[in-house]
């Protein structure tokens, strides 16, 4: 079973309004993170926003913000007021177990790529 | 601080040649991560590495080595090429206990032909 689900594949927003990118996952473990990360054309992987699964309040980051629901396994990523440079590939990451031995190690999704309109 | 580097940024293989990604990080991050994106894909986990002297495999570990002799160094190498390397290959590095980011190089795009 996949770990991390992202089940848009293409999204389109009009510049200065806000989208939300979906990701769900699959843990057993009670102590995980959650991660977006923006990948732009030019091929960086750029991140943006951590949830850890004992933060109490979303995470937020400027114009990202998480909507973290833990009970339905969902870690949307937020962006209000579109602009065009938000286009690109959006990849949600999992991170499971303590921060022993390796437990870092992050398990992508497959993706979501949003592009802006003017 | 230039982060994480990797070089080469490019590089065409013949099926059967073997070649070593380089990687450094100047941050002193004790972990270490090599990953790669198949076209249309996510990243997957090949090998990573705690500290110096310490490996272990990933989700997609066959057809790769790896050492990591310094704190700074994490190279992976590719013994025998196949054209099912052909992907974008990433190296990552974080600090230990930290429960958030890792810190990704720009990449190598490497083709196998």
């Amino acid at each position: 079973a996949q770990k991390i689900t992202q089940t848009q594949p293409g999204m389109f927003v009009q510049e200065k309004e806000a989208v939300t990118l979906d990701c769900t996952y699959d843990t057993s473990d009670p102590s995980y993170g959650l991660f977006w990360y923006k990948q732009p054309s030019s091929g960086e992987m750029i991140f943006l926003i951590y949830q850890g699964s004992y933060d109490q309040q979303n995470a937020t980051e400027g114009r990202y913000s998480l909507n973290f629901q833990k009970a339905r396994k969902s870690a949307n990523l937020v962006i209000s007021a579109s602009q065009l440079g938000d286009s690109a590939m959006y990849f949600c990451a999992m991170r499971e177990g303590g921060t022993q031995g390796g437990s870092e190690k992050l398990v992508f999704g497959k993706g979501t790529k949003l592009t802006v309109n003017p | 601080n230039a982060g994480v580097t990797q070089t080469p940024k490019f590089r065409i293989l013949k099926i059967g040649q073997s070649m070593t990604l380089q990687c450094t990080q100047d941050m002193n991050h004790n972990y270490m991560y090599w990953y790669r994106q198949d076209p249309g894909m996510g990243l997957k986990l090949i090998y990573y590495s705690v500290g110096a002297g310490i490996t272990d495999k990933g989700e997609v570990p066959n057809g790769y080595n790896v050492s990591r002799s310094t704190t700074e160094d994490f190279p992976l190498r590719l013994e025998l090429a196949a054209p099912s390397q052909t992907s974008v290959y990433f190296c990552a590095s974080g600090p230990s206990g930290s429960l958030n980011t890792q810190y990704f190089g720009p990449g190598t795009r490497l083709t196998v032909l």
